[in-house]
């Protein structure tokens, strides 16, 4: 079983609906990342998180150390949202991280 | 420009030929990875370094080699390419956590999409 699990792998929505993608680790970490990849392959920060919620914009993503499990929502989605997304964490404060296997997000118009 | 450039951005070549990437940073850090990109694998890292004489093993080194040269650039080298490292290659970068910030975002380039016939 991997250490970070994403859910769902694939999701597709309608521009305008609230989107939530789900991360559950079964591993003690100092921090937990939100990235996202663009189409193209280049692969973007979103969030930093080692406890509570933090908000940018239409994203929102959101930690429970005790459940070790965190969300990320988009909300009022756009098809520029379309990505896939993903969740790693830090094991350690050593800035290795373990990465989910992604979520690819279609936002249709 | 960039603040991680990858080079090339895509490479084809051969089973047996010897290859390397390149990768520069602007942002000052201290710490760089290479990782590959698999589809339904997600990412794994294959080697980091934590300074310009600090080099560690990832979790898939075999088959793999790297090269610090400086804090701006680590190189990431096949010396002798097979069809199952074809894959999307990303270098990162990342600050030293520190007082008050136990960790680090990473930065990520751009990648290379290598494929070995």
């Amino acid at each position: 079983k991997n250490e970070v699990e994403q859910s769902p792998q694939n999701l597709t929505a309608q521009e305008g609906e609230f989107i939530t993608i789900n991360c559950s680790y079964s591993v003690g970490i100092s921090a937990l990342h939100w990235l996202q990849q663009h189409p193209g392959g280049g692969i973007v920060s979103l969030f930093m998180l080692s406890s509570g919620k933090k908000k940018h914009g239409r994203l929102i993503a959101t930690i429970n150390i005790q459940e070790k499990h965190s969300s990320l929502h988009i909300t009022a989605s756009h098809p520029r949202d379309s990505a896939v997304y993903i969740c790693a964490v830090d094991k350690t404060s050593g800035s290795r991280l373990t990465f989910g296997e992604g979520t690819q997000l279609t936002v249709n118009p | 420009d960039a603040d991680v450039t990858q080079t090339p951005r895509n490479r084809i070549t051969k089973t047996g030929k010897r290859i390397m990437l390149e990768c520069s940073q602007t942002k000052g850090h201290d710490r760089m990875y290479w990782y590959r990109q698999d589809p339904g694998l997600g990412l794994r890292l294959i080697y980091y370094s934590f300074d310009v004489k600090d080099i560690n093993k990832g979790e898939i080194s075999d088959g793999y080699s790297v090269s610090r040269q400086a804090q701006a650039k680590f190189s990431l080298s096949l010396e002798s390419a097979i069809p199952n490292q074809t894959a999307l290659y990303f270098c990162a970068t990342s600050g030293v956590p520190g007082q008050g910030a136990a960790n680090q975002p990473q930065h990520f380039g751009d990648g290379t999409r290598l494929s070995i016939l």
